[in-house]
This record gives structure tokens, C-alpha cells and sequence, in this order.
């Protein structure tokens, strides 16, 4: 059974561009998060989809976005790009929403210059 | 609110000693937690999830347990290798009915040959 795949694996951008990067989910499972991981934040959560519906969405300003497809892929992304918002970006998946083991993808180096 | 923290933030072992990697969390009504291995600049690797109602969980070298009432999750290593050298981070929902992690800054082992 194939993993978490994520594209594009590495990215350079300059501020003020945007960029849209994709997550594909285990095959069957529906619920798809996203995390962004810092050297000096850590890692933190930026949303959540199941059914194509979020469901959750962490504490991080409008210019992060993201959607879920019928086929569980989903996609973020992000406007108008900062400095701050290099990092790498993971994403999720697990069968359902709620409590369940949750498997990572590789995740997207996102570098703004 | 969930809150982790894992402690030390680093460690540093000699080659076959046995090991344990510390989790605390601040609410004791965590449905599960999640223990995960961290490689430079790669994706989470899930090593054990322990549900709320088992105390222990193991897979090969690896033994986690999960102790509710104090806030506690240990990671044990048994015969640590040089190929343990990774980031750990242990994790938590952040509250009912979500998929939402709430990680640890991670300890970082370092196994000398």
C-alpha cells in the first residue's frame, strides 16, 4: 500500500508570490491535516479536512487556505508569500476523522527568499 | 487547551545502552498518543499509538506507555544503535472528536558508536 505522497517535494519562491502544494492521502483513507514544522515553532497544526469539508483550522492568517477533492487528494495553499512562511509543510491522513493513528507524508520544503 | 512538552530537548548515548524519552501532557482526558521518529529534513515516521485504555504498547526495540492519571507518556529503547539517531516526538489530540495533533518540541538522540 503506497504512503503519504506529497508534491512538490522542494520549492523556492520570492515574497509575494503564491504557491500550491498537494497531498495524496492513503488509498481509502478520507481524512487529510496539515502541519507546518519551524525550527522555532515547532510543528503546527493549519487544518483539517474530511469529506471534503474542513473541519478544523489552526490559528494561522487567511492567506493560508486549502481544499479537499472527492478523491480525498487535497491541496494548500498559500497567498501572497512571507519570509516566515519558509518551513516544511506535512500533511496527514488517516482512515476517519477522530482518534485515529495519523500517517505523514515526506512533506514540502518551502523556501521564501 | 493540550499542552506537550518532551524533556531533555537533546540526548546523547553510547551505542547499546538502554534508554527512555520522557512525554508529558496537560489534560488527562487524552483519548490517545502518538509516538513518532523524526530523520533530518524528512517526514514522521509513526513508530506506536497507544489508545487511552491500554497502558503499554510495543514493537521490537521499542516500548511505549501511557500513564493517564500523572500526564505521562515513556518511550523505552532497548539496545539503542547508531541508527536510532533521529528527532522523537510524541503527540496528542487536541481535543474530542479531531483529528488535530498537538506535538512536543521533540528530543533530539544521538546514538555514538
Amino acid at each position: 500500500k503506497a504512503g503519504v505522497t506529497q508534491t512538490p517535494r522542494y520549492l523556492i519562491k520570492t515574497r509575494g508570490q503564491q504557491v500550491t502544494l498537494s497531498c495524496s492521502p492513503i488509498s481509502g483513507h478520507r481524512s487529510v491535516s496539515w502541519y507546518q514544522q519551524t525550527p522555532g515553532q515547532g510543528l503546527q497544526f493549519l487544518f483539517e479536512y474530511f469529506s471534503e469539508t474542513q473541519r478544523n483550522k489552526g490559528n494561522f492568517p487567511g492567506r493560508f487556505s486549502g481544499r479537499q477533492f472527492s478523491n480525498s487528494r487535497s491541496e494548500m495553499n498559500v497567498s501572497t508569500l512571507e519570509l516566515g512562511d519558509s518551513a516544511l509543510y506535512l500533511c496527514a491522513s488517516s482512515p476517519t476523522f477522530s482518534y485515529n493513528e495519523q500517517f505523514f507524508g515526506p512533506g514540502t520544503r518551502l523556501t521564501v527568499l | 487547551k493540550q499542552e506537550v512538552t518532551q524533556i531533555p530537548a537533546a540526548l546523547s548515548v553510547p551505542e547499546g545502552e538502554n534508554l527512555v524519552l520522557n512525554c508529558s501532557f496537560t489534560d488527562s482526558a487524552i483519548y490517545n498518543l502518538q509516538w513518532f521518529r523524526q530523520d533530518p529534513g524528512k517526514g514522521l515516521t509513526s513508530l506506536l499509538l497507544i489508545q487511552s485504555s491500554q497502558r503499554e504498547q510495543t514493537s521490537g526495540r521499542l516500548n511505549a506507555s501511557l500513564d493517564k492519571s500523572s500526564g505521562r507518556s515513556t518511550l523505552y529503547i532497548a539496545a539503542s544503535q547508531p541508527g536510532d539517531s533521529a528527532t522523537y516526538l510524541c503527540a496528542g489530540p487536541s481535543q474530542g472528536g479531531s483529528e488535530k495533533l498537538v506535538f512536543g518540541k521533540g528530543t533530539k538522540l544521538t546514538v555514538n558508536p
